[in-house]
């Protein structure tokens, strides 16, 4: 079993869509908890990092996390065709990022 | 540009070939990683500095892999004798603190 799993989709939404994307995993240790989103043939992009459970918002996109459950979200509301990218959660034990752990990312595609 | 910036974008090379990668990352950030991306999978951690000391590397990289950051600035990743299954985009981050920020990566094919 993977530490982190990530359905790959691909994840097709019209314009405007509420769009929900998740992972699960499985190590405990996992306090910080970051969303990246990727464009083809770029690297990752930074789009929210969150500590512990809870949730944050930042404009349409909002981060929720639980612990608990071993389970992390990303909503995009009012998603755009520029929303069209792969989507990666990353989670890491320490502040220092060296132990971070990504999934295989999720394609999303939004429709005109 | 303040962003991480990494070169070459591209590399072509035969096997058996040494090829180098260097990153610049963002100026006032002291930690720096390599990781390494194949198709279709997340990023997998290769390295990590923090200034100039190579704090960890992951088992993925063998003893034909080397990366150092001299003065705590730039980093370049070498790999020697360059094999087929070397092939995939090799991404460096850098961080201050949480959240780490990602280079556009330099695509390694190895003919």
């Amino acid at each position: 079993q993977k530490e982190v799993e990530q359905d790959p989709g691909p994840l097709s939404v019209p314009e405007g869509a509420i769009v929900s994307l998740n992972c699960t995993y499985s190590n405990s240790a996992f306090q910080y908890f970051m969303w990246y989103r990727q464009y083809s043939r770029k690297g990752p992009e930074l789009l929210m990092y969150t500590y512990s459970s809870g949730n944050k918002e930042d404009g349409r996109f909002t981060a929720q996390v639980d612990k608990s459950s071993k389970y992390i979200s990303l909503f995009i509301r009012d998603s755009q065709p520029s929303d069209s990218a792969t989507y990666l959660c990353a989670m890491s034990a320490s502040q220092s990022n060296n132990d971070m752990r990504f999934g295989a990312g999720t394609r999303l595609t939004v429709k005109p | 540009d303040t962003g991480v910036s990494q070169n070459p974008r591209h590399k072509i090379t035969k096997r058996g070939q040494n090829v180098t990668f260097r990153c610049d990352p963002i100026s006032e950030h002291n930690r720096l990683y390599w990781y390494r991306q194949t198709l279709g999978q997340g990023p997998e951690f290769l390295t990590y500095f923090q200034n100039e000391a190579q704090l960890e590397k992951s088992r993925l990289l063998s003893d034909r892999f080397s990366a150092e950051r001299p003065k705590g600035s730039f980093s370049t990743l070498e790999i020697q004798r360059t094999e087929q299954g070397d092939s995939a985009m090799y991404l460096c981050a850098s961080s201050l603190v949480l959240g780490a920020f990602f280079g556009q990566g330099t695509r390694l094919t190895v003919v």
